[in-house]
């Protein structure tokens, strides 16, 4: 069974750093790419970016270039979302979901439960 | 970058309407389409890949249509279950868009 397990809710201060992670489980975790999600409160869904665990090719949504760092470690099955310096607008659920084996032309067929990021003084 | 449009953004329906939601894109995207549904408090749920086929497990009455830049999700009889937000994503490119939702709200 497909599985993206998160990390979980994570309370932090503007300006602190953060790093969230999406676990994979039963598939080939290298061979799919994998993407984030953010969903701001009461908003819709942003896609972030992706990245192909197997050579770690990242893309960014121009979005969130420079603002957050996709990562992944094949050797746990684990992908990454981190932040240097947090902001109060980085308030939200962060998804992760897998894409298919190329960087387009897949859906995201499967999704993490999700990680609620607070940024709060 | 490809911008995409749904309508209507709230939708207000009874149980056993037929319900049509649309998604537009701002340049063709060949069948690139997918379809999610978003409970509150869960993750969105795959229903409708490239644009009209549906994923395993998801009732029939879900369907997707179109092309190019015209993309419309049906619901054929709307059942409790399926009241909920709608996302269209586009993926023609690494750069994937969704629209901006759609809310099926019980009338």
């Amino acid at each position: 069974e497909v599985q993206l397990v998160q990390s979980g809710a994570e309370v932090k201060k503007p300006g602190e750093s953060l790093k969230i992670s999406c676990k994979g489980s039963g598939y080939s975790f290298t061979s799919y790419w994998i993407g984030w999600v953010r969903q701001m409160p009461g908003k819709g869904l942003e896609w972030m970016g992706i990245i192909y665990p197997g050579d770690s090719d990242t893309r960014y949504s121009p979005s969130f270039q420079g603002q957050v760092t996709i990562s992944a470690d094949k050797s746990i099955s684990t992908a990454y979302l981190q932040w240097s310096s947090l902001k109060a607008s980085d308030t939200a659920m962060y998804y992760c979901a897998r894409a298919g084996i190329a960087a387009a032309g897949t859906d995201f067929d499967y999704w993490g439960q999700g990680t609620l990021v607070t940024v709060s003084s | 970058d490809i911008q995409m449009t749904q309508s209507p953004s709230t939708l207000s329906a009874s149980v056993g309407d037929r319900v049509t939601i649309t998604c537009r894109a701002s340049q063709s995207i060949s069948s690139w389409l997918a379809w999610y549904q978003q409970k509150p408090g869960k993750a969105p749920k795959l229903l409708i890949y490239k644009a009209s086929s549906l994923e395993s497990g998801v009732p029939s009455r879900f369907s997707g249509s179109g092309s190019g830049t015209e993309f419309t999700l049906t619901i054929s009889s709307l059942q409790p279950d399926d009241f909920a937000t709608y996302y269209c994503q586009q993926y023609n490119s690494y750069e994937r868009t969704f629209g901006q939702g759609t809310k099926v709200e019980i009338k």
